[in-house]
């Protein structure tokens, strides 16, 4: 069983500033990771997928993954207070095409105005 | 294209009872996947089913099965409710190829007297 590690948190920043999330990962073969975040009460909503070494930016979010330090995270550029969430992180452990994703226990994030 | 439904959105059973959850996943997806948030153990992978075959399970007890029709719709059953099975059960919606982006439906909120 894969295992995906998150700090609980609560990580508080100001409004404006980069928030940055981390996760660690047991399985070096893991080939494929997710950032969720989830409001309070909601389901989880896609943010960013990332596969190979790097960054990967889209919009105010970085994912950034290094496989050899089997670790991933999640940057959030000028954050907003809508940014204020749990912010899951995932990992995808099926085999012969199978879905399962791996999740570990989420950040909560609080973005102060 | 329509998002993932779930049905119904709340329920509220008593131990020993059974109860029946679906799901209908993004137009042309073809695999499900269902999984379970409670605040103690957070998500956690159930099953998953593609082309109406279950191609892996997490671990959980057989009361949970579940069950996937023709066009993809699926069905989630828990028999002999317990106390702890009250939670957030969550289905997934994705193509099918291994690494692919899942897409959370609402959630169905299931509690147990």
């Amino acid at each position: 069983q894969k295992e995906v590690e998150q700090n609980s948190g609560p990580l508080s920043v100001p409004e404006g500033a980069i928030a940055s999330l981390n996760c660690t990962y047991s399985d070096r073969g893991s080939q494929s990771f997710f950032w969720y975040r989830q409001y309070s009460g909601k389901s989880p909503e896609l943010i960013m997928f990332i596969y190979s070494n790097g960054d990967k930016e889209d919009g105010r979010f970085t994912a950034q993954l290094n496989k050899a330090s089997q670790y991933v995270s999640l940057l959030i550029r000028d954050s907003q207070p809508s940014d204020s969430a749990t912010y899951l992180c995932a990992v995808n452990d099926g085999i012969q095409g199978a879905q399962k994703l791996v999740f570990g226990q989420g950040t909560r994030l609080t973005i102060n105005p | 294209k329509a998002g993932v439904t779930q049905t119904p959105r709340y329920l509220i059973k008593t131990r020993g009872q059974q109860v029946t959850l679906s799901c209908s996943p993004i137009s042309g997806h073809r695999s499900v996947s269902w999984y379970q948030q409670t605040p103690g153990q957070g998500l956690q992978f159930l099953f998953e089913y593609f082309s109406e075959t279950q191609r892996n399970k997490g671990n959980f007890p057989g009361r949970f099965s579940g069950r996937q029709f023709s066009n993809s719709r699926s069905e989630m059953n828990v028999s002999t409710l317990e106390l702890g099975d009250s939670a957030l059960y969550l289905c997934a919606s994705s193509p099918g190829t291994f690494g692919d982006t899942q897409y959370f439906g609402p959630g169905t909120r299931l509690t147990v007297l």
